[in-house]
């Protein structure tokens, strides 16, 4: 059973355009939410993160929007570049610092 | 800083036999250090979890007799697959994090089982 839905799947979009991917969870104990990106034959990496203190969180091109309420977060990626190229998860954790993860979106930038 | 370091990154061996897999943290001391499994286009599933000096704890359905953990240091976790059979082939990737602070991940090792 997973504990936080991601959708969609994958997704395309023009060099420049804005990229959305967005989660959903039940359990209400988690308070730690990030998002990692992952390229191929790699392991994820951190790209941002948010706590339930804050509705948005902007760093560089990435921005998470928290909705505690309906327990939803999402990822918008600004400006998307080639680069970006590749699969996102979103994850959550409690106090036990165990992640569970999305299933992923991989997302490909068309120049 | 916050680098995680995996090895090897790709192994392949007959059936039957044991591998043995490290995670290092290299410029900092983790206290917790996780292992997940990665199938092909799927996400990360967490195996166990593991404190420096204390016995791994596993998911549920993950036998402990056959991955075996160990955290001697708080540097160094290893994975030993005991008896590896193909369908044990898959992506593993360790992470680190001290205290909670967030998890830094390695780069996974590929195993392939013949």
């Amino acid at each position: 059973q997973q504990q936080v839905k991601q959708s969609p799947q994958s997704l395309i979009v023009q060099k420049g355009g804005i990229s959305i991917i967005n989660c959903a969870y039940e359990n209400t104990a988690f308070d730690y939410f990030p998002w990692y990106q992952q390229f191929p034959g790699k392991g994820p990496a951190l790209l941002i993160a948010i706590r339930p203190d804050v509705s948005e969180k902007k760093e560089g091109r990435f921005t998470i929007s928290f909705n505690k309420s309906a327990k939803q977060f999402s990822l918008h990626i600004m400006d998307s570049q080639p680069g970006d190229s590749a699969t996102y998860f979103c994850a959550a954790s409690g106090g036990d610092y165990k992640l569970s993860f999305g299933a992923g979106t991989t997302v490909t930038v068309r120049a | 800083g916050a680098v995680v370091s995996q090895h090897p990154s790709w192994v392949i061996c007959k059936s039957g036999t044991s591998v043995k897999i490290e995670c290092r943290s290299l410029d900092f001391q983790a206290t917790t250090m996780f292992w997940y499994r990665q199938f092909p286009k799927q996400s990360l599933m967490l195996m166990a979890t593991s404190n420096e000096g204390s016995k791994a704890t596993y998911e549920q359905g993950v036998e402990k007799d056959k991955f075996l953990i160990n955290h001697a240091s708080l540097t160094l976790s290893t994975l030993t697959v005991t008896s590896a059979h193909p369908e044990d082939s898959s992506f593993y990737i360790c992470s680190a994090q001290t205290g909670n602070q967030p998890q830094h991940f390695g780069d996974g090792t590929r195993l392939s089982i013949l």
